[in-house]
């Protein structure tokens, strides 16, 4: 089965602080992505990449970057947490887009800004 | 930009009763469409993916459909039972087959033993 891993499912950060949500998978997907999901919002494409040291936005990149060293892992990185990054964040993989594979997401990872 | 409509919101039925749940888009140039479940506090998983050349897939209990010209997708589950309690959210990814998923906010279906 195809195992998307995210290393922290809760954690409580104070403002300002960084942030590192580590994402891990390991069906050699090309893609990774990165999303957060609020209440009446739904999902948002923070960022995504399509290859190693690869990146490109999403829709809401603001206040974000990532970082892919190796395939398996895109990491998350918030460098400066403020009260309204308090969401549940959610990593993804696929494979090549135009395959129409279908897309593997983690369990998610909840984080609370204080 | 692609805009993906789940209604309604919530919906409570009683075990055994079929159901559907109802998803519409407004870009009908979509490469496939994928429905996920979501249980509360964790990911989602993919239960079915319609390319935008099928009208339809099957899986288990579950039957999805899509209609691409009107911009609508259904869900028809059979014989409902309490652990298909969950939300459910469908997701379209762009013709252009850009990476980016686009996602309605889900339908969160109680299933009433």
């Amino acid at each position: 089965d195809v195992k998307v891993t995210q290393s922290s499912r809760y954690l409580v950060k104070r403002t300002g602080e960084k942030v590192f949500l580590e994402c891990v998978q390991d069906m050699d997907h090309e893609n990774m992505f990165w999303y957060r999901q609020d209440p009446g919002l739904g999902l948002r494409l923070i960022y995504f990449s399509y290859d190693v040291k690869m990146k490109e936005k999403g829709d809401i990149p603001e206040g974000y970057s990532v970082s892919r060293e190796k395939k398996e892992r895109f990491s998350l990185i918030l460098e400066s947490a403020s009260t309204n990054q308090t969401s549940m964040y959610l990593c993804a993989s696929s494979f090549t887009p135009n395959s129409g594979n279908t897309i593997y997401f983690g369990e998610g990872s909840w984080l609370t800004v204080v | 930009k692609q805009e993906v409509t789940q209604i309604p919101a919530a919906l409570s039925v009683p075990e055994g009763e079929n159901l559907v749940l109802n998803c519409s888009f407004t870009d009908s140039a979509i490469y496939n469409l994928q429905w996920f479940r979501q249980d509360p506090g964790k990911g989602l998983t993919s239960l079915l993916l319609i390319q935008s050349s099928q009208r339809e897939q099957t899986s288990g209990r579950l039957n999805a459909s899509l209609d691409k010209s009107s911009g609508r997708s259904t869900l028809y589950i059979a014989a409902s039972q309490p652990g298909d309690s969950a939300t459910y959210l469908c997701a379209v990814r762009p013709g252009t087959g850009a990476n980016n998923l686009f996602f309605g906010t889900g339908t969160r279906l109680t299933v009433i033993p």
